[in-house]
């Protein structure tokens, strides 16, 4: 258990629709990331935020966005969702902003129909 | 522009033989690396990683890699494989100042009797 805690497991919606994903860090842990897995794309790093700000962005859609609470707990939000973005979603902390390792959620399964 | 490569997409040893997954990255600045390790179903756990020292890195389940700068890698090694090592492995890089980790495509590790 990497102390990550990704809340849902799974995930099934339609086009269309819009979902939320939750993370919770490590305790201690200020840094949060998300990455996208699929198929075609690999592990894919979305965005960064660390203590709040965002901190790095990779190739996140402009249809999804993210943000990180006071208590440090993470969302991302995905918008008008499409059959493309069916993808395993990670969650993965860090306690500072660099040079830091990466702990990992064990996903979140969003299927979308 | 940035890139890990992973040449062995799928690999299968016999178990009790030793094992050694490529790992090769192009950056133009001081990389760290990890590896990590996803079985089924699960999320990705850390093996091991390098930020600097000696190149010759010790990692969890009895994995070592050895960063090697004039080649650019960072291969995973074990001596004797056990059946529980069967998953799928990453390497990933990053850059000091960079939190975007750049992830190879994987290698599926599959061990047989």
């Amino acid at each position: 258990d990497s102390g990550v805690t990704q809340t849902p497991k799974h995930l099934i919606t339609a086009t269309g629709q819009r979902v939320t994903l939750r993370c919770s860090p490590r305790s201690g842990d200020l840094s949060v990331y998300w990455y996208q897995q699929s198929l075609d794309q690999g592990l894919q790093f979305l965005i960064q935020y660390y203590n709040g700000e965002e901190r790095a962005k990779g190739n996140i859609l402009e249809r999804f966005s993210a943000q990180q609470f006071p208590d440090l707990h993470s969302e991302l939000n995905l918008s008008s969702l499409e059959l493309g973005d069916s993808a395993l979603y990670f969650c993965a902390s860090s306690v500072g902003p660099e040079r830091s390792e990466a702990f990992f959620g064990q996903g979140t399964r969003l299927t979308v129909v | 522009a940035q890139s890990v490569t992973q040449p062995d997409i799928h690999i299968t040893v016999s178990e009790g033989a030793s094992l050694e997954l490529r790992c090769n990255y192009s950056y133009g600045a001081t990389p760290y690396l990890f590896w990590y390790v996803q079985s089924p179903g699960q999320g990705l756990q850390l093996l091991l990683k390098y930020f600097s020292g000696d190149t010759l890195v010790q990692g969890i389940k009895g994995f070592e890699a050895e960063f090697k700068r004039s080649q650019s890698s960072f291969n995973l090694r074990k001596p004797s494989v056990h059946w529980s090592d069967a998953a799928e492995y990453f390497c990933a890089v990053g850059v000091f100042g960079n939190e975007k980790l750049t992830f190879g495509t994987g290698t599926r590790l599959t061990i047989i009797p």
